[in-house]
């Protein structure tokens, strides 16, 4: 059974960081394209980034580009997401997400993050 | 970036009847030469994770009732729900996978009347 298990998120000041993990099982890890997507009460389900099998390859949506970096550790059948610089319109659910062409088969139960002075 | 408009935002149908929901796309959605149309449907009960229903605007994914049925192509389409069960109330997303960054409509909840 695939199973995706997120953790890291919290409180955090504007300006802040935070790095986001997620475990996962089930499958061939080191196969697949993974993702991070976030959901908010205001814009919805929003996808924030990719990274391929390897690791090689990083996508971004622009509003997190240069604050946001997805990592991948294939050994630990882990992915990553270091937060900096964080704004309160970061403030989300996030959710670590298996990608198939592109669109996610597969999402953990989310881990918030919430930003706040 | 590719818009992606849902309607109606919700909609009450009663047990049995069919519900229809709209996804419309600011660009068509056939957009490589392999001519299928990049559009998946998800749906998301309360306190869960959203869940892929179709992929390929079409195409279910294993397990999925088949009273779930995507349809339409280029810009405009529709998940269809044909005879409405208690345990579909939910919100519905469409997600276009064409290209980065990929969208998501807004939602439409459903709910029995």
């Amino acid at each position: 059974e695939v199973q995706l298990a997120e953790s890291g998120g919290g409180l955090v000041q504007p300006g802040g960081s935070l790095r986001l993990s997620c475990i996962a099982s089930g499958f061939t890890f080191s196969g697949y394209w993974m993702a991070w997507v976030r959901q908010t009460p205001g814009k919805g389900l929003e996808w924030v980034a990719t990274i391929s099998p390897d690791g090689s390859g990083q996508y971004y949506v622009d509003s997190v580009e240069g604050r946001f970096t997805i990592s991948r550790d294939n050994a630990k059948y882990s992915l990553y997401l270091q937060i900096n610089n964080l704004r309160a319109e970061d403030t989300a659910l996030y959710y670590c997400a298996r990608e198939k062409w592109s669109l996610f088969d597969y999402w953990g139960q989310g881990t918030m993050v919430t930003v706040s002075s | 970036d590719i818009v992606m408009t849902q309607s109606p935002d919700s909609l009450a149908v009663s047990l049995g009847e069919r519900a229809t929901i709209n996804c419309k796309s600011s660009q068509s959605l056939l957009c490589r030469a392999d001519k299928k149309n990049y559009l998946g449907w998800y749906q998301q009960k309360p306190g869960q994770p959203p869940k892929l229903l179709i992929a390929w605007a079409s195409i279910r994914e294993s397990g999925v009732p088949d009273r779930f049925s995507g349809s339409g192509s280029g810009t405009d389409f529709t998940l269809t729900i044909s005879s409405l069960q208690a345990e579909d109330v939910a919100v519905y997303y469409c997600q276009q996978h064409c290209s980065n960054p990929f969208t998501f409509g807004g939602g439409t909840k459903v709910e029995i009347k």
